[in-house]
């Protein structure tokens, strides 16, 4: 079946340390993006990308890195420069044109400090 | 894009109509509301959107009031699966826009056996 994958459902990080979020879309999707969620937060955005090869920072992209190297597959590296990476982190894709408007999102990976 | 402001939890009898009110008094012409909810520990999932008609499909519908700043979201019966939280967005229709959205922190919905 067509959707979005995440992986892996949780990750633990040490003090440091970078770790990558895997996000791959079979949907055909131009568009993907990545948000945060923090309890008693909404998402906040942390980077978008409309085509391959080209990203976008969002509203707090300090601490991450992505790439888009594949329609399908938009990486999400948490870096040791961001210092409270607890959190549950969404990837999301959106169709291109009509369509557009509707976000698909992955099931999420809960990302906590060892 | 305008701000949506909703109510923090609900409660609804299974089987009976879950009736979900979102206030956008500083909606613009061009912006579309969309109601997206999410279950624990999952992905926010598309439930309906409309410009200034009443709209319904298979999961919902979704009716604004006539000076738009104001909608409500209808479960006709909700079940048990339907607890969630809701999120009501405004957003101008543009594939672009995506970006520009502003999540609040939507209603949680519980339903009751």
């Amino acid at each position: 079946d067509g959707g979005i994958t995440q992986s892996p459902k949780y990750l633990f990080r040490k003090e440091g340390q970078n770790v990558t979020l895997s996000c791959e879309q079979n949907l055909n999707h131009d568009a993907m993006y990545w948000y945060r969620q923090d309890p008693g937060q909404g998402l906040r955005l942390i980077y978008y990308s409309q085509i391959v090869n080209d990203f976008q920072k969002g509203d707090i992209a300090e601490g991450y890195s992505v790439s888009r190297e594949k329609k399908e597959s938009f990486p999400l590296t948490v870096t040791s420069a961001q210092k409270n990476p607890t959190a549950f982190y969404l990837c999301a894709s959106t169709p291109p044109g009509v369509g557009g408007e509707k976000l698909f999102f992955g099931s999420g990976t809960q990302l906590s400090v060892l | 894009d305008a701000k949506t402001t909703q109510p923090p939890s609900m409660d609804c009898a299974e089987g009976r109509a879950a009736n979900l009110p979102c206030n956008h008094s500083t909606i613009s012409g061009n912006e579309y509301v969309y109601w997206y909810r999410q279950i624990h520990s999952q992905g926010p999932q598309y439930i309906i959107h409309g410009l200034k008609n009443n709209e319904t499909n298979e999961m919902a519908s979704l009716i604004i009031t006539e000076d738009r700043k104001s909608s409500t979201l209808i479960l006709p019966h909700a079940t048990l699966r339907d607890t969630a939280v809701y999120y009501c967005i405004v957003r101008d229709y543009n594939a672009g826009n995506n970006r520009k959205l502003i999540w609040g922190l939507g209603t949680s919905l519980g339903v009751n056996p």
